[in-house]
């Protein structure tokens, strides 16, 4: 049985550029959540989807956005990137009120 | 913006010794859990305690929570090389958003 699984592990890209990150759930998981962590940092809540809707949003400008597709998998789009993006994106899945199971992360790198 | 604080910030111990971190959190939550990392990998679910329950044991982990002084504690008991990560508690206040304190980083020397 998979766990999550984030696409890719390693991403480099240029200031403005635009980025899209990807995740499958847990398989029987219907609800996905993006987090971002820092260097030395706890991840940060980005937003949490649940049948393809954002269901909930931190406080992340309008540059990140997401989808959610049928069969639960997920992307994490960022625009117009700043070198403060660089970080690791954590997506973690799970069903209501359960803990969350997270990927191992795409380490996005901006110069 | 982060929940709470953890301390220490970083703990170094001997194998067979016992570890102790602290969380304190800001808001009323509705649960707390405690996950951990190894170096730059995802989390992985450790233990999770209710707003109503004190405490809570699952093999080597003892957890405990005080909700009048918004804080809780998660102890490794008997710790191992294999210990060495960074831990995190975070926060649900009921909505399934996680909100993630500062961690704190545990090193066990063989």
């Amino acid at each position: 049985d998979a766990g999550v699984t984030q696409s890719p592990t390693h991403l480099i890209k240029t200031r403005g550029q635009q980025v899209t990150l990807r995740c499958s759930p847990k398989s029987g998981h219907d609800t996905v959540s993006w987090y971002q962590q820092a260097l030395g940092q706890g991840p940060q809540f980005i937003f949490q989807y649940y049948e393809e809707e954002e269901r909930q949003r931190g406080n992340f400008p309008d540059r990140f956005s997401g989808h959610q597709f049928p069969n639960y998998s997920s992307e994490l789009n960022v625009n117009a990137l700043l070198l403060g993006d660089s970080a690791l994106y954590l997506c973690a899945s799970s069903l209501t009120g359960a803990p969350l199971h997270f990927g191992n992360g795409t380490r996005l790198t901006v110069t | 913006s982060q929940q709470g604080e953890e301390d220490p910030q970083a703990l170094s111990i001997q194998e067979g010794e016992n570890a102790t971190m602290n969380c304190s959190y800001k808001t009323s939550i509705n649960n707390l859990q405690w996950y951990r990392q190894n170096s730059g990998r995802g989390l992985v679910h450790l233990i999770l305690i209710r707003s109503n329950e004190r405490e809570k044991h699952s093999g080597r982990l003892r957890v405990t929570l005080d909700t009048s002084k918004k804080s809780s504690s998660l102890l490794i008991t008997a710790s191992r090389a294999a210990d060495t990560a960074s831990y995190f508690c975070a926060t649900d206040a009921g909505t399934d958003k996680l909100i993630f304190g500062t961690g704190t980083r545990l090193q066990v020397f063989p």
